[in-house]
């Protein structure tokens, strides 16, 4: 099946670094992938949507300075939190979407990163 | 914009017994897909069943089965013979193409097994 690697799956820095998450597709090429931030014992809260080749798109309340998304290729996404500071800590999950935006296209989770900041 | 609501923050069941985890959304669409997701301690989010709106059939997926109710709008997903290792977080999502295709997911329901 279609697998999403995350990376790094955990990471502790002091606040005012700036941290990069990647996400792969390995097996497959994502046209799209979502970033979504997850509270303890909460839902996943859709961050962006990113998609190859061109800006991606945030959810309202989602500072695009604060949170850098770069789509530059088919299997790599990236999300980097600048000036990261203890409020964004949490657990950061991408997810990729299989071909095109048909509504049976399968959309795979990476494992996640858990953030956290000192 | 659709919502989801999972009425039920925490549900638990007995080893070997079956549980059924509600799930209700709002929708005007009528093609969509629903969809029924794990989420381990490990936070990994694991695809359990999915249902396509236009399908009368429920779906099932061995211990795992639906109760889709399209009028009343409706989902919930049933866990026949409960294993340990059922116990989880489990979140319903819809997604229809009036949200671009994205996912919208539920609330989430604890599910804890007792040996």
């Amino acid at each position: 099946g279609a697998v999403v690697s995350q990376h790094p799956s955990w990471v502790i820095c002091k606040s005012g670094t700036s941290v990069k998450i990647e996400c792969r597709s390995l097996d497959f090429q994502a046209t799209t992938m979502f970033w979504y931030r997850q509270f303890p014992k909460q839902s996943l809260m859709l961050m962006a949507t990113s998609n190859e080749g061109s800006k991606a798109t945030y959810e309202q309340g989602v500072e695009k300075d604060k949170f850098l998304i770069n789509h530059a290729s088919l299997t790599l996404s990236t999300l980097t939190v600048t000036s990261a500071h203890p409020e964004d800590s949490s657990f950061y999950i991408c997810s990729a979407r299989v071909g095109g935006a048909a509504l049976n296209q399968p959309q795979h989770f990476g494992d996640g990163t858990r953030l956290s900041i000192l | 914009a659709q919502t989801v609501t999972q009425s039920q923050p925490e549900m638990s069941v007995q080893e070997a017994e079956t549980v059924t985890l509600s799930c209700t959304y709002d929708t005007s669409e009528s093609d969509y897909y629903l969809f029924w997701y794990k989420q381990p301690p490990s936070r990994q989010m694991i695809l359990v069943i999915r249902q396509e709106a236009y399908k009368q059939q429920n779906a099932t997926e061995n211990r795992f089965s639906v109760n889709f109710q399209k009028a009343a709008k409706s989902f919930s997903l049933k866990i026949s013979d409960s294993q340990l290792g059922d116990a989880a977080m489990y979140f319903c999502a819809y997604r229809g193409r009036n949200a671009g295709n994205m996912l919208t997911f539920g609330g989430g329901t604890r599910l804890m097994v007792k040996p």
